[in-house]
């Protein structure tokens, strides 16, 4: 099992660029999630999604988009990047499923730099 | 606002000395509770959850929870120096599929 693998490991934009970050999960979870981490501010939560075909806003979802393609991939949208999202991104997924056990397990992360 | 505060540290233990990591949070109706490594530049890797008040052990790991005085604390045996990262607390309530992450405590080791 690959776990939970994110693409691409690094990418630089100019600002008001778009790209998507995509996500994907081998382990049958029901929970997806996107997280940023800044030096200092530890991890946020952009946007998550619970289960397929739902998806909710985090603490910092301004200027993103997501889509919960199946029960395996979430993908996180930059629609016109900005210097303020030069940050690491992580994909994290869970089981979820009684909300008690919610043990999450991250992806590698992207490290994007908006220019 | 849900808290969990951390002391960002660092903290310098000498190699083979215990290392005491602790976190408090502020919602009471937390139930879960997650300990996480995160070496510099990887990303944060689960080593413990604890559910019930007490002790829960897993090798040289020990996960200590205090509902009551609501902390939970972690604690690592005989340090070594691959032990040196960023420890990441998380609590969870039921009914949310989130967890609320402190911003970390350095470990340092030291040979």
């Amino acid at each position: 099992n690959a776990g939970v693998t994110q693409t691409p490991k690094f990418q630089v934009l100019k600002t008001g660029q778009s790209m998507t970050l995509q996500c994907a999960q081998d382990m049958n979870h029901n929970s997806m999630y996107w997280y940023r981490q800044d030096p200092g501010m530890g991890l946020r939560l952009i946007y998550y999604s619970a289960s397929e075909g739902t998806t909710d806003k985090g603490e910092v979802p301004n200027g993103y988009n997501v889509s919960r393609l199946n029960k395996r991939e979430f993908s996180l949208r930059l629609e016109s990047a900005a210097p303020s999202q030069t940050s690491v991104y992580f994909c994290a997924s869970s089981t979820a499923t009684s909300n008690y056990y919610n043990e999450q397990f991250f992806g590698p992360g992207t490290r994007l730099t908006v220019l | 606002q849900k808290e969990v505060e951390q002391n960002s540290g660092p903290l310098s233990v000498p190699e083979g000395a215990i290392a005491s990591l602790n976190c408090t949070y502020s919602d009471r109706g937390s139930q879960s509770f997650f300990w996480y490594r995160q070496y510099s530049g990887k990303s944060p890797e689960l080593i413990m959850s604890i559910y019930s008040n007490g002790d829960k052990e897993d090798g040289r790991f020990t996960a200590q929870l205090n509902k009551a005085s609501q902390y939970v604390s972690l604690l690592i045996r005989d340090s070594q120096p691959s032990d040196s990262a960023t420890y990441l607390c998380a609590v969870s309530r039921p009914g949310y599929s989130t967890l609320t992450f402190g911003k970390g405590t350095m470990l340092l080791v030291s040979p």
